[in-house]
């Protein structure tokens, strides 16, 4: 089975300093992953995926996310936070092993960036 | 690229009655899912469609819902006989294919009074 942890309910940042979202997963085979963004009663907006090749990927609005195949881990950063990044951010992952088809989903990290 | 539209934003109900949520994907991504969501959670999935065909349901998909996509566009989730624990934030999604995002609808926010 496919799982995804995001071990940090929240995430406060001072505005200009880097920031990291924590993400570690689960699978059988090799894993697809995904980072959405979500903003108050709206749907989630995609930010960045790693399917294979470098594991640094970039995305939408600066941010970048680093897979790490040892670790198990997909932590998504950005060099200088904003205040406008202010969301709910969620980690996605599917497994190729799987016959299944849909992503799973972490529980997501509230990140606070602070003037 | 229109985006994926989900209607209604809100649905208010009395516990007990039946409600039908809509969806329409993006034209040409031929596969569309069914989440749930609950205040402070990540989504859960529910169902996907690939075209026409219903090929999975999570176990969350009691009896009481059902879901169709007759012509491989638009998409329904019905629930019936709606229970308090039926209130959440409805999200549908759309995908070309395994190694592309979903992206997302705006949600049908439902409350079962």
């Amino acid at each position: 089975a496919q799982s995804v942890a995001q071990p940090e309910d929240q995430v406060n940042v001072a505005e200009g300093n880097p920031l990291t979202v924590k993400c570690t997963y689960s699978v059988s085979g090799n894993p697809y992953l995904f980072w959405y963004v979500q903003y108050p009663n709206r749907g989630l907006q995609f930010l960045l995926k790693y399917i294979t090749g470098d594991n640094l990927v970039k995305g939408s609005y600066g941010f970048e996310a680093e897979f790490n195949k040892s670790q198990t881990s997909f932590h998504l950063k950005k060099p200088s936070a904003l205040v406008s990044d202010s969301a709910l951010y969620f980690c996605a992952v599917r497994d190729t092993k799987n016959a299944g088809n849909m992503l799973t989903f972490g529980g997501g990290t509230r990140l606070m960036v602070k003037p | 690229d229109t985006g994926v539209s989900q209607d209604p934003r809100h649905k208010i109900t009395k516990r007990g009655q039946n409600v039908t949520f809509r969806c329409d994907p993006i034209s040409e991504h031929n596969r569309l899912y069914w989440y749930r969501q609950t205040l402070g959670q990540g989504p859960e999935f529910l169902t996907y469609f690939q075209n026409e065909a219903q090929l999975e349901k999570s176990r969350l998909l009691s009896d009481r819902f059902s879901a169709e996509r007759p012509k491989g566009s638009f998409s329904t989730l019905e629930i019936q006989r709606t229970e308090q624990g039926d209130s959440a934030m409805y999200l549908c999604a759309s995908s070309r294919g395994q190694t592309y995002g979903y992206t997302f609808g705006s949600g049908t926010r439902l409350t079962v009074v």
